[in-house]
């Protein structure tokens, strides 16, 4: 069964180091998105990504992050200068559709744990 | 203000029970539902979606909708102990293109 797969799965860096955290959506999706999960709070919205361009960002999404789609299968997100308040387990997950258009909900990834020391 | 909201618990039952999990929304044009389960440590695995009002059936889960109450939930019957994780809603929100809207979570627990 394809799966969304991201690397690598725990990334440890310090604090106002670049951080870039892959992820290989399903081959035939076409909607891509970064979640974030800080321990122990929900899980939050940061992008979302389509046609090679950013769909929607939220407040969380400032200028300390960017995301790419190098390739065909990869799909990047960059964080320039790492905070400590960035420690979170990191989601990427795709859809094959927009969600908008109908039953095309989100595949998550299994996650990168990244922790800002 | 978009929010959804859950009873964080822990909820706990018994094996073979049926364990309700329910949430609420905040914005009345709201029409797209997702339950997820979440295992400590791993990401969030879709069980369902549900659009319309009623009732939704897929194996031993349900979803029910009720758009004027704003309100959903999932109910587990037959309860197994690979059940015991965290339960999230998500809602897709008007005018706010394909981002999910999570809720803090339940955490299930179920007793063999």
């Amino acid at each position: 069964e394809p799966e969304v797969t991201q690397t690598p799965s725990h990334q440890v860096t310090q604090m106002g180091q670049e951080v870039i955290l892959r992820c290989v959506p399903i081959s035939n999706h076409l909607y891509f998105y970064w979640y974030r999960q800080i321990l122990g709070q929900k899980v939050e919205f940061l992008v979302s990504f389509y046609n090679n361009e950013i769909s929607e960002k939220s407040e969380i999404f400032d200028d300390q992050f960017s995301v790419e789609r190098p390739d065909g299968s990869n799909f990047t997100l960059k964080i320039r200068s790492t905070k400590l308040e960035d420690s979170a387990m990191y989601f990427c997950a795709s859809s094959e559709r927009s969600p908008r258009e109908g039953t095309y909900e989100q595949y998550f990834g299994p996650g990168t744990r990244l922790t800002v020391t | 203000q978009k929010e959804v909201e859950q009873n964080s618990g822990p909820l706990s039952v018994p094996e073979g029970a049926i364990a309700s999990l329910n949430c609420t929304y905040s914005d009345r044009g709201s029409q797209s539902f997702f339950w997820y389960r979440q295992y400590s440590g791993k990401s969030p695995e879709l069980i369902m979606f549900i659009y319309s009002n009623g009732d939704k059936e897929d194996g031993r889960f349900t979803a029910q909708l009720n758009k004027a109450s704003q309100y959903v939930s999932l109910l587990i019957r037959d309860s197994q102990p690979s059940d015991s994780a965290t339960y999230l809603c998500a809602a897709l929100f008007p005018n706010t293109g394909n981002q999910f809207y999570f809720g803090t979570g339940t955490s299930l627990t179920v007793i063999p």
